[in-house]
């Protein structure tokens, strides 16, 4: 059965460091998402994507976020400048487009991201 | 409350017994699905039922909705120990956007 995929299992990055968390959707998915948990916490929506834009974004997705479709395949968050309480499970999700399915949205195993 | 917040917190059961858990949210939906978690890892989808669906049934699974009190159960019967996780519901809006809006959820624990 397709899944979503999503590398590194744990990120462990100094305050004011880069990350990138990667994510490969299911193959025929056309929308995209980034949620993200913090410890003992509900699960929060950052973004949303499709046609290679931005289709709607939380509070919490401020400059320093930001997403890409580098290729065919691959989904990226990018976190430029990392802060204390970036630390969280970040989930990617996936849609399909077909009618009766396509508002299931299928979760990755998450990438725990630790900012010392 | 806000949007999305199920009761119980936490739910201890024998194996065997029956498992009910509540969501109730505020703004109107395009459906409500529920996902379990185990600690520390992803989230699997169990189940979605949309705005104008009143109950749904999914193998041990049986979700509900009654939208004029804009509130959803899960009902797990027959438990075993293997179902122990964190269970959510999420909502979808009207309209275009496709976020989904997650409650608390329910830790269920589920004992020999």
């Amino acid at each position: 059965e397709p899944e979503v995929t999503q590398t590194p299992s744990h990120q462990v990055t100094q305050m004011g460091q880069e990350v990138i968390l990667r994510c490969v959707p299911i193959s025929n998915h056309l929308y995209f998402y980034w949620y993200r948990q913090i410890l003992g916490q509900k699960v929060e929506f950052l973004v949303s994507f499709y046609n290679n834009e931005i289709s709607e974004k939380s509070e919490i997705f401020d400059d320093q976020f930001s997403v890409e479709r580098p290729d065919g395949s691959n989904f990226t968050l990018k976190i430029r400048s990392t802060k204390l309480e970036d630390s969280a499970m970040y989930f990617c999700a996936s849609r399909a487009r077909e009618a009766g399915i396509a508002d299931t949205q299928y979760f990755g195993p998450g990438t725990r991201l630790t900012v010392l | 409350s806000q949007q999305g917040e199920e009761d119980p917190q936490a739910l201890s059961i024998q194996e065997g017994e029956n498992a009910t858990m509540n969501c109730s949210y505020k703004t109107s939906i395009n459906n409500l699905q529920w996902y379990r978690q185990n600690s520390g890892r992803g989230l699997v989808h169990l189940i979605l039922i949309r705005s104008n669906e009143r109950e749904k049934h999914s193998g041990r699974l049986r979700v509900t909705l009654d939208t004029s009190k804009k509130s959803s159960s899960l009902l797990i019967t027959a438990s075993r120990a293997a179902d122990t996780a964190s269970y959510f519901c999420a909502t979808r809006g009207t309209g275009t956007a496709s976020k989904l809006t997650f409650g608390t959820g329910t830790r269920l624990q589920v004992t020999l």
